[in-house]
């Protein structure tokens, strides 16, 4: 089965400043990585997610990247805002378990002013 | 109601009691999860359902009973619960159950006493 590790699990930035959340996966068969974002009160948020045929996606102050040959992903958000704050988790299959998917443990962003 | 909703959004029960969570979603999907999740662990997924058929079962014990009558409803009963079943419940939905990009409802915060 899959196995994901997310780092760190907290991450403190200046408003304004890039932060910048790494996963590994273990299964090469591995061919979608989705990030959610979860706020205080709220369930996860697809924010950006990305399929194995290609290896950068943006989408305005996010992207993400994936590194096949290594099995890892990273999302980058460029000029944090506050409203960025929230825990973000990654995402990859599970093995041979269909379309189940495991995440990893969360990264908690906390953007100051 | 737009999305996935949970209701309670928050429940006190004790060990003895019997409860019920309910779940709904208004996106025209025909697969429903329940996901369980707890401080300091990454998300557990515990049941999926497909069409009202549960596909999935995620070595979940019976005091934790899913109900899927069709598939916009998804219900989680509750009874003779223990306190290490504390945590967030978090309901979730996909087009179909062969695609990864699911939506979450708020979540149903619980705890046992």
């Amino acid at each position: 089965g899959e196995n994901v590790e997310q780092h760190p699990s907290t991450l403190s930035v200046q408003e304004g400043d890039s932060a910048v959340i790494k996963c590994t996966y273990s299964d090469s068969a591995s061919n979608y990585f989705p990030w959610y974002k979860q706020e205080l009160g709220k369930g996860p948020q697809l924010i950006i997610d990305i399929r194995s045929n290609v290896g950068e996606k943006k989408d305005q102050r996010i992207a993400v990247t994936l590194n096949k040959t290594a099995k890892h992903f990273s999302l980058h958000i460029t000029e944090t805002q506050p409203e960025d704050s929230a825990v973000y988790f990654c995402a990859a299959p599970k093995g041979n378990a269909g379309n189940m998917l495991t995440f990893g443990g969360g990264t908690r962003l906390m953007v100051k002013p | 109601e737009t999305g996935v909703t949970q209701t309670p959004r928050h429940l006190v029960m004790g060990m003895t009691n019997k409860k019920s969570l309910k779940c709904e979603q208004h996106l025209g999907h025909n697969a429903m999860y329940w996901y369980k999740q707890s401080a300091k662990k990454p998300l557990e997924l515990m049941f999926v359902y497909s069409l009202e058929e549960r596909v999935e079962n995620n070595s979940v014990p019976s005091r934790f009973s899913p109900e899927c009558p069709n598939s916009s409803h998804l219900f989680l009963h509750l009874h003779t619960l223990q306190p290490e079943d504390s945590a967030l419940y978090l309901c979730a939905s996909s087009q179909v159950y062969s695609d990864y990009e699911q939506y979450f409802g708020p979540g149903t915060r619980l705890t046992v006493t």
